[in-house]
Order: C-alpha cells, then structure tokens, then sequence
C-alpha cells in the first residue's frame, strides 16, 4: 500500500526554522517527483515546492512566495523527503501536506499524506 | 504565473443531482489539468487527471472535460459522500497552481 507519513510540524516564533519530514512506503521512492503543498486554516490550496526523481537529478522547483526561504530536499539512505523552512512568517501558518507524483511526467499528485500543522506564531 | 479560476464558490444540490464545477485557466494549459475532492481535516484525493482521466477507484459518476483553458467536473448523479470542497489543478508549467475551490453543500 501507497503511504506517507509527514512528521515535524509544530509552533514556531516568527523568523524561526523548522524542517519537515515525509516518509514514504509501498513505492519506488526515487522513481518519483515530490511535492509539498499547503493549506492556510479556512484556505485553499497551494503548492510550495518540488523535487523531481533520480532520473531528472532531484532538481527543484519552488513558489516565489517560499523562494530563497524554504528548500525542498531527499536522503535515499533513510528513503526520506525534506521541507526546511527557514526566516518563517506568521503567513506560514498551515498544513503541509507531502503528495507523490504520478509516474507519467508530467503529473498530477496522486497520493497525499495525513498532513503536519505548522503555527508560526509569537 | 498561470491562474485558475473556479466557479462557482460555493454549491448547494441534492442527492441524486446532476452537478458541474468550471474552471478557466488565464492562458492555455492543453489537456495538462486535474481535479481533488477535499473533506474537512483530510488530505485532497485525486479524482481525475489530464482533464478527462478518471483516477483509479473513484465513481464513474465522476467526469472531466475540456481542454485549452475551459475545463469543467461533473458528478452525474450526487451522493452523500461527495459533500466536499473540489479544487481543480493546472501541472503545465511552475508554478503549478489551484483553483480557489468549491464547496458542494446539502440543499
């Protein structure tokens, strides 16, 4: 069975870091891009980051709005994805939800994980 | 940055109704759009891809269409578990955006 786990979310003083973790199972971890994509509380939703599969050398793609602030990395020994976010805002403040890829390229998200809150608040 | 616009906002239907979502992209995106389903505290489920590609498991009442920039969600015949929030998705070109949503409601 598909699965991700996302990990590491919790409250946070403004321009504060925290890095978030997804683990995946039941797939090929390096034959996927990755997305993280958010959900500010009553909002709707938007994509944050990508990190494309082995083949593509895990390059990256960001929202301008995260730019230069958050970095979206993998660690294929401990089959893991990455969120650190660093300088956050109280404008940071959702749910961070980890999504798998489809494998045909280019692809809609498939698979979500349960999401991680994020609170940046004094 | 591509943008999507949903309509309407909000939907109020019964069971058994015949519903359509629409969503319009400010420039061309070919056929590269899907489409979620959120309930309240979950995560958003895949029900269709490439505008017109129904996600493996989910209800063949559910249909997509369209292509260029005009694309449009139909459930042919709603059911009590489709009260949700719908946002459609275009994956042609970074930054990958959604469309505000739409909340199906009880009528």
């Amino acid at each position: 069975e598909v699965q991700l786990v996302e990990s590491g979310g919790g409250l946070v003083q403004p321009g504060g870091s925290l890095r978030l973790s997804c683990e995946p199972s039941g797939f090929t971890f390096s034959d996927h891009y990755m997305d993280w994509v958010r959900q500010a509380p009553g909002k709707g939703l938007e994509w944050v980051a990508r990190s494309r599969n082995e083949a593509n050398s895990y390059t990256t793609e960001y929202a301008a709005s995260v730019k230069g602030r958050f970095t979206i990395s993998r660690d294929a020994s401990k089959n893991s994805l990455y969120l650190q976010m660093n300088s956050l805002r109280t404008e940071d403040t959702a749910v961070y939800y980890c999504a798998r890829v489809s494998a045909a390229v280019p692809g809609a998200d498939d698979c979500w994980g349960q999401g991680t809150l994020v609170t940046v608040s004094s | 940055d591509i943008q999507m616009t949903q309509s309407p906002s909000t939907l109020s239907a019964s069971v058994g109704d015949r519903v359509t979502i629409t969503c319009r992209a400010s420039q061309s995106i070919s056929s590269w759009l899907a489409w979620y389903e959120q309930k309240p505290g979950k995560a958003p489920k895949l029900l269709i891809y490439k505008a017109s590609s129904l996600e493996s498991g989910v209800p063949s009442r559910f249909s997509g269409s369209g292509s260029g920039t005009e694309f449009t969600l139909t459930i042919s015949s709603l059911q009590p578990d489709d009260f949700a929030t719908y946002y459609c998705q275009q994956y042609h070109s970074y930054p990958l955006t959604f469309g505000g949503g739409t909340k199906v409601e009880i009528k």
